[in-house]
């Protein structure tokens, strides 16, 4: 069975920083791109980061680009998100994500994980 | 920077009708488009990619067409499970982006 996993979240200080964690199995995890994906409580959805299968090309939405940066540990099929000077507008709950295309170009979604929780607040 | 724009916000049908959404791009992104839907409590489904490929194990009522700027995701005959939000993303250029998303409700 395909599956994602996030861990990592918690109840952080503004300023301060955070590392998220996802662990995948049941695919080779090294074929594929894959994503981070936020949800504020009742809001839409934002794309936050992605990463090529070989790590050779990496994405970040504008609200985050210089503070948080993804990688890709292929072998330890694991996607890792760290956040640094977290603010109050990165709370939200986030979502690990796998690219739904092998080796080429980023492009959507086919598996996601049920998220971890990311709150800023002093 | 695109920006996705998705119309109505909020779509109230009644089960057994069909279901027009709409997503507009600011700038072309070719036929590079996926429709997701979410329900309540659950992570997004993948349902259409490159504007009107179904994804594995999603039912035909489910039909994605357009190109360029303009692109719909059509239901026909909602069912009970069919009522959620539905998001468009454009995976054309980073960096990615979703529409503020379509809520279907029953009527």
């Amino acid at each position: 069975e395909v599956q994602l996993v996030e861990y990592g979240g918690g109840l952080v200080q503004p300023g301060r920083s955070l590392r998220l964690s996802c662990a995948a199995s049941g695919f080779i995890f090294e074929h594929y791109a894959m994503h981070w994906v936020r949800q504020t409580p009742g809001k839409g959805l934002e794309w936050v980061s992605g990463i090529s299968w070989n790590s050779g090309n990496i994405g970040y939405a504008d609200s985050v680009k210089g503070r948080f940066t993804i990688s890709k540990d292929n072998a330890k099929n694991s996607l890792y998100l760290q956040m640094n000077s977290l603010r109050a507008e990165d709370t939200a709950l986030y979502y690990c994500a796998k690219d739904r295309g092998s080796f080429g170009v980023v492009t959507s979604m086919d598996v996601w994980g049920k998220g971890t929780t990311v709150t800023v607040s002093s | 920077e695109i920006v996705m724009t998705q119309s109505p916000a909020t779509l109230s049908v009644s089960p057994g009708e069909g279901a027009t959404l709409s997503c507009r791009a600011s700038q072309s992104v070719s036929s590079n488009l996926a429709w997701y839907q979410q329900k309540p409590g659950q992570a997004p489904r993948l349902l259409i990619y490159a504007a009107s490929t179904r994804a594995t194990g999603i039912p035909a009522r489910f039909s994605g067409s357009g190109s360029g700027t303009e692109f719909t995701l059509t239901i026909s005959s909602l069912q009970s499970g069919d009522f959620a939000v539905y998001y468009c993303q454009q995976y054309n250029n980073w960096p990615l982006l979703f529409g503020g998303g379509t809520k279907v409700e029953i009527k």
